[in-house]
């Protein structure tokens, strides 16, 4: 049984650029959350989507957007990258049909040169 | 003010030895839950265990267990017989109104504790 899977593990951007990351939920969960954690600080929560779409969002800009497949799959897009950018960025998944708490993947350590 | 307070950066402590990392939490909604993750240094954050705001004993996992002080809105994790393995950053986070079916509110986080186990 899968757990949360994501890709990359790692990735180098400039600043302006533009970014993806990838999550696959855990086998039989269909809500998807994303958190963004700076060294040395807990995760911030950023978005969860359920249904495909944005249920609820903490305090991030409009650079920081979401999607969400059919096959419950998310992305997170960051735009104009700042340095201030530069974190590991979790995934953590759900189910909306059991009080699962949330179990996250490995990340995808981003950093904005 | 924050919402989740860990006042532990980090500790030191002997292999065998029991270990507490302390919590305190500040809300308004008599419905939330808590929660302590683990997050060795591979990134992964493992869900350890979960104290709901209306369970009437405190939750137990295992080696963990949850000192659940309502009042004092404090939610410490216990770890009982240390091993050199729980040596990773801890971190106490809470969800607040209800928790209907997972797909709930995003959770807030405190900063952690680095907790190092010695041999």
């Amino acid at each position: 049984d899968a757990g949360v899977t994501q890709s990359p593990t790692h990735l180098i951007k400039t600043r302006g650029q533009q970014v993806t990351l990838r999550c696959s939920p855990k086998s039989g969960h269909d809500t998807v959350s994303w958190y963004q954690q700076a060294l040395g600080q807990g995760p911030q929560f950023i978005f969860q989507y359920y249904e495909e779409e944005e249920r609820q969002r903490g305090n991030f800009p409009d650079r920081f957007s979401g999607h969400q497949y059919p096959n419950y799959s998310s992305e997170l897009n960051v735009n104009a990258l700042l340095l201030g950018d530069s974190a590991l960025y979790l995934c953590a998944s759900s189910s909306t049909r059991n009080n699962s708490p949330l179990h996250f993947g490995n990340g995808t350590r981003l950093t904005v040169t | 003010a924050q919402k989740i307070t860990q006042t532990q950066p980090g500790m030191f402590v002997q292999e065998k030895e029991a270990v507490t990392l302390d919590c305190t939490y500040d809300t308004s909604d008599p419905s939330y839950g808590l929660f302590w993750y683990k997050q060795p240094s591979s990134g992964e954050m493992i869900f350890l265990i979960y104290q709901g705001s209306y369970d009437q004993q405190n939750a137990t996992e295992g080696r963990y267990s949850l000192n659940f002080q309502k009042a004092r809105k404090s939610a410490n994790l216990v770890i009982s017989a240390s091993q050199l393995g729980d040596s990773a950053m801890y971190f106490c986070a809470m969800r607040e109104g209800g928790y209907s079916g997972g797909g709930a509110d995003g959770l807030t986080f405190g900063k952690g504790t680095h907790l190092i186990i010695q041999p």
